[in-house]
């Protein structure tokens, strides 16, 4: 089991690119779930999604978009990147109240 | 909407003594979870402990244990024996039971444990 995994690792971007964070799990979970994490701020929660087909925003979801591709993948979408969305941003997915967190992914924005 | 709270942003130990991180949290829910995450350098979050808020009985995981005050709010973090390898930032996190059970983390601790 590889859990779940995000790609890529790290990443920098121009302000005003595009770009789409990945993330899977192979543990047949149903809820996933996108967090940023910011110095100082913890974790806060973008968008989840407790089923495949359906997504909801979380704390802080302007300036994102999620696709819930199918039961294994949940897609983080920027679609003009700012200097603000500079973080490090985390995948999770959830069996019975315990998320299962990916590697994170390192996004600078310039 | 619950709110957690870790009040000491940094906190040093010395090898093999013992170290509490507070964690004080808000809500109106009677049926909620609480965990410590630890985030060591690699990035990587890992569960420590969990409470379940219906049980009475501090959660305990070898050198990690908690003291969970319901009434009070509180739910602090006690490391025994603390290792280098326990220096990470540490994370409170609160979740309601039924619903969407979305996580809500403190803003952290960053634990130093120095030889």
């Amino acid at each position: 089991n590889a859990g779940v995994t995000q790609t890529p690792k790290f990443q920098v971007l121009k302000t005003g690119q595009s770009m789409t964070l990945q993330c899977a799990q192979d543990m047949n979970h149903n809820s996933m779930y996108w967090y940023r994490q910011d110095p100082g701020m913890g974790l806060r929660l973008i968008y989840y999604s407790a089923s495949e087909g359906t997504t909801d925003k979380g704390e802080v979801p302007n300036g994102y978009n999620v696709s819930r591709l199918n039961k294994r993948e949940f897609s983080l979408r920027l679609e003009s990147a700012a200097p603000s969305q500079t973080s490090v941003y985390f995948c999770a997915s959830r069996s019975g109240l315990e998320q299962y967190f990916g590697p994170g992914t390192r996004l600078t924005v310039t | 909407a619950q709110t957690v709270t870790q009040s000491q942003p940094e906190m040093s130990v010395q090898e093999a003594e013992t170290v509490t991180l507070s964690c004080t949290y808000d809500t109106s829910e009677s049926n909620y979870y609480l965990f410590w995450y630890k985030q060591p350098p690699s990035r990587q979050m890992i569960l420590v402990i969990r409470q379940e808020a219906y049980k009475q009985q501090n959660a305990t995981e070898n050198r990690f244990s908690v003291n969970f005050q319901k009434a009070a709010k509180s739910f602090s973090l006690k490391i025994s024996d603390s290792q280098l390898g326990d220096t990470a930032m540490y994370f409170c996190a609160y979740v309601n039971q039924g619903g969407s059970e979305k996580l809500v983390f403190g803003k952290g601790t960053k634990l130093t444990v120095n030889p």
